[in-house]
């Protein structure tokens, strides 16, 4: 069965490291995003991706970034990890039929940032 | 900018109570409206998506209307289970998918 998969599931790290999250979908869908969930702020737009070599920025972009060299993977990087990026991150991919886009959601990746 | 707000922000019922979660959104430019289900510790699950020319969509015990005029969005849960203990999330689609906060729904035996 296709599916969306996020790793690690949960990681502590110090402030200041490069921290990679890894996401893999295996539906062959062209678009790619990442949020991050926290209390008060539900779920907040970081990039995005409509397909290979795209990216884009999202809500709250700032101290994170993407690459995408391939359909199926779009990992997620913080360059230098801070104690307000301690959160949730979800990452999801879409397909578009008849005209309706429906976002597939990957469990969760808990990061806690000391 | 598109706000979402999702209310109440958690909501305790006895099993068979029918209840109601509320979604309001302030730009009506929207192509669809979604709701999930999120359980502790794990990812969304689209439980129904609306789009903007429909006023409503029905999945069992679900059903969830839109007034995008107005910009609201209900979520009405039928016989209340325990199992239908989680969070709920509504979202619009515009240029980029925009969450609620969402409701935090228990269901007590």
């Amino acid at each position: 069965d296709a599916e969306i998969t996020q790793s690690p599931r949960h990681k502590i790290t110090e402030t200041g490291r490069q921290v990679t999250l890894a996401c893999h979908q295996t539906w062959n869908h062209n678009n790619m995003f990442w949020y991050r969930q926290d209390l008060g702020h539900g779920l907040r737009l970081i990039h995005y991706s409509y397909g290979v070599q795209d990216t884009n920025k999202g809500e709250v972009s700032d101290g994170y970034s993407v690459s995408r060299s391939n359909t199926e993977d779009l990992p997620l990087t913080l360059e230098s990890a801070a104690s307000s990026q301690t959160s949730v991150y979800f990452c999801a991919s879409s397909d578009r039929l008849a005209g309706v886009e429906t976002q597939y959601f990957g469990p969760g990746t808990r990061l806690l940032v000391l | 900018k598109q706000e979402v707000t999702q209310i109440p922000a958690a909501l305790s019922v006895p099993e068979g109570e029918n209840l109601v979660l509320n979604c309001s959104f302030t730009d009506s430019a929207i192509y669809n409206l979604q709701w999930f289900r999120q359980d502790p510790g794990k990812g969304l699950t689209s439980l129904l998506l609306i789009q903007s020319s429909q006023r409503e969509q029905t999945s069992g015990r679900l059903n969830a209307s839109l007034d995008k005029s107005s910009g609201r969005s209900t979520l009405y849960i039928a016989a209340s289970q325990p199992g239908d203990s989680a969070t709920y999330l509504c979202a619009v689609m515009g240029s980029m998918l925009t969450f609620g906060g969402g409701t935090r729904l228990m269901v007590k035996p």
